[in-house]
């Protein structure tokens, strides 16, 4: 059974700090992987996707990677903003039964300016 | 092009009561997911639609949740009766095909909270 962790599960930093966020999955057998951003009270958006047969995928201040083998991806956020306080949640799209999307519980990231 | 779009935005109901919430996917997009979403954790699947078939119930609790989507296009999930641990954000979210390597995109959700 897939399972996907996600640590830290919160994390507090200043204003302009570099991060990074982690995602580990038990089975390498996925169609891809995609990062999400919730704000409070709000739906997902969907920040990045990365199909099994890429390393990393980039977007502004967002580079994600992944290493399938390995079952881990990062998402990492440069020089980070106010406006970047959210939970990112991290989801892979198995290859077995069926298509839908399995989560970790996310990781909320608060921005102090 | 319009997003994922859902309603309504929140629902307060009392335990033992049904509540209904509705979902329209974005324009063309066959395959259709309703996700529960319990506070702290991260969103669970509770059934798939392609076009208007059932692909996957199997996280359904059918003895009070029922899903359906007759035409293809926007899709109803129903709660009879509602218990308080059916407090959750319902989310809504839809692609293009049933096909592994096709992005998913969310709607806004329904917050339900149950007294």
């Amino acid at each position: 059974k897939q399972e996907v962790t996600q640590i830290p599960a919160a994390l507090s930093v200043p204003e302009g700090e570099n991060l990074v966020l982690n995602c580990s999955f038990t089975d390498s057998a996925i169609y891809n992987l995609q990062w999400f951003r919730q704000d409070p009270g709000k739906g997902l958006t969907s920040l990045l996707l990365i199909q099994s047969s890429q390393r990393e995928q980039t977007s502004g201040r967002l580079n994600a990677s992944l290493d399938k083998s390995s079952g881990r991806s990062t998402l990492y956020i440069a020089a980070s903003q106010p406006g970047d306080s959210a939970t990112y949640l991290c989801a892979v799209r198995p290859v077995k039964a069926g298509t839908a999307l399995i989560f970790g519980k996310g990781t909320t990231l608060s921005v102090s300016s | 092009e319009a997003g994922v779009a859902q309603s309504p935005r929140y629902k307060i109901i009392e335990k033992r009561q049904s509540v209904a919430f509705w979902c329209n996917p974005i324009s063309g997009h066959a395959t259709l997911y309703w996700y529960q979403q319990i506070l702290g954790q991260g969103p669970k699947l509770l059934i798939q639609f392609q076009n208007n078939g059932v692909v996957d119930d199997s996280q359904l609790p059918k003895d009070r949740f029922s899903a359906e989507r007759l035409k293809g296009v926007d899709s109803t999930l129903k709660i009879q009766p509602a218990k308080l641990e059916d407090s959750a954000v319902y989310l809504c979210a839809s692609t293009r095909q049933n096909l592994g390597g096709t992005e998913a995109f969310f709607g806004q959700g329904t917050r339900l909270t149950v007294v």
